[in-house]
């Protein structure tokens, strides 16, 4: 059954604006995933956050997560062209079972 | 030095037939899985396999069947192909409840 929902589906921002893509989930998580996959990639793994974390930074990205509210953000900042790619959150549930995605928010990122 | 590595990356063929994706990674993980990924690009975990044994086995036509003939192996066997099978399958591995790792996909067309 899907676990996250990300939120918008699409979005389009001009390069050097920063991007903000947001994840819902349903039950309560061991940790929350961020994957970006470019088109005819697989995904590439960019930042895992635990459930007693509230904050992770790696690079250019800004994650956060609120276990109250079942939901984590995702912030790219100062974008480039090359950030044009779909963006999936995918949590690991308290029994550490596989991940289980969202639908994925496909980012432009226009030059 | 590639981590996941999935064989064929295209496959094209005639439905009724059987075919195999494989898949293997060098990064000793324990635990490894097939993904579905549909045209509309939502990625489902199809199957899940740690040390060898069967973890997770979502609803999938028994057509499908995994092998895992050691832990950096899994490969996908696919019975009687049907149209709908059309999609792409990314194999991935990681240690349990960790970050995972995707090979590049097999883009499965049936005729």
């Amino acid at each position: 059954s899907q676990q996250g929902e990300e939120d918008p589906q699409a979005l389009s921002i001009q390069e050097g604006e920063n991007a903000t893509m947001n994840c819902s989930y349903k039950t309560s998580i061991n940790n929350l995933q961020w994957y970006r996959q470019n088109s005819g990639r697989g995904l590439v793994h960019l930042i895992l956050i635990r459930s007693n974390e509230r904050e992770k930074h790696s690079g250019r990205l800004r994650v956060t997560l609120d276990t109250s509210k079942k939901s984590s953000s995702l912030l790219i900042t100062a974008s480039r062209a090359a950030d044009t790619a779909s963006y999936f959150c995918a949590t690991v549930n308290s029994g550490n079972t596989p991940l289980v995605f969202g639908k994925g928010t496909r980012l432009s990122v226009i030059a | 030095d590639t981590a996941v590595s999935q064989t064929p990356k295209y496959l094209v063929t005639q439905m009724g037939n059987d075919k195999s994706i494989k898949c293997e990674q060098n990064l000793g993980h324990d635990t490894m899985y097939w993904y579905k990924q549909d045209s509309k690009k939502f990625l489902k975990i199809m199957f899940s396999y740690n040390n060898k044994e069967l973890i997770i086995n979502e609803t999938v036509p028994n057509r499908f069947s995994p092998k895992s003939p050691d832990k950096a192996h899994l490969n996908l066997h696919i019975n009687s192909l049907e149209l709908g099978d059309s999609a792409v399958y990314f194999c991935a591995s990681s240690n349990r409840g960790n970050e995972q790792f995707f090979g590049p996909g097999t883009r499965l067309t049936v005729l």
